[in-house]
């Protein structure tokens, strides 16, 4: 079965500007959580998804947006990029994410550059 | 709310010795645990996880955790470290019931050397 897959891999931008990353989940799984990973700041929740509906909110600011579509794929928008949203950006999928004990299985992440 | 504590930001060991890495929680609710290795460039890769069917619990690559509710600990241990077991290494604790977010820590660069 495939792994979490994630596009584009890298991205580089200026401030001021809007980006847009996927995240197709693994098959069968529902649910789809986003994370930040900075070395200040280490791994921080960003939002989740589950049938198309965000379930879940971290605490960032609202140039942070995301979505679901119908086939559980995600996307995440971020909006007037500053220099301090260069990050890893991480997808995670799993089964139905309703429950502590469901695993999240992680892509390979989206590293942006903002310059 | 729940966080999670990650002693020492970098391990070295010897390849052939005994991997160590400690992981202390705080939870209101009975937690679940993870341990995670990142390889660089990469994702994040689960390497176990308690849900309280066992304290012992076996991961991949030999590797295991003990969850002692005594000292709110979830601690990481492999016998015999492996160059290729070089990587950063992260601890986590789900959200509150209803909730799979997870909730870091700090992570561990283990360095094993020759």
């Amino acid at each position: 079965k495939a792994g979490v897959t994630q596009t584009p891999r890298y991205l580089i931008k200026t401030r001021g500007q809007q980006v847009t990353l996927s995240c197709s989940p693994i098959s069968g799984h529902r649910s789809v959580s986003w994370y930040q990973q900075t070395p200040g700041q280490g791994l921080q929740f960003l939002f989740e998804y589950f049938s198309e509906t965000q379930r879940n909110k971290g605490n960032f600011p609202g140039r942070f947006s995301g979505r679901q579509f119908s086939n559980s794929r995600s996307e995440m928008n971020v909006s007037t990029l500053e220099l301090g949203d260069s990050a890893l950006y991480l997808c995670a999928s799993s089964l139905a994410g309703g429950t502590q004990v469901d695993t999240q299985y992680f892509g390979p992440g989206t590293r942006l550059t903002v310059l | 709310a729940q966080s999670v504590t990650q002693l020492g930001s970098h391990v070295s060991v010897s390849e052939g010795a005994l991997v160590l890495l400690r992981c202390n929680y705080s939870s209101s609710v009975p937690p679940y645990l993870f341990w995670y290795v990142q390889y660089p460039n990469q994702g994040l890769q689960l390497l176990l996880k308690y849900t309280s069917a066992a304290t012992l619990v076996k991961g991949i690559n030999g590797f295991e955790a003990e969850f002692k509710k005594s000292e709110t600990s979830f601690h990481l241990t492999k016998p015999s470290a492996h160059m290729s077991d070089a990587a950063e290494y992260f601890c986590a604790v789900s959200g509150q019931s209803g909730y799979s977010t997870l909730t870091f820590g700090k992570g561990t660069m283990l360095l094993v050397s020759p």
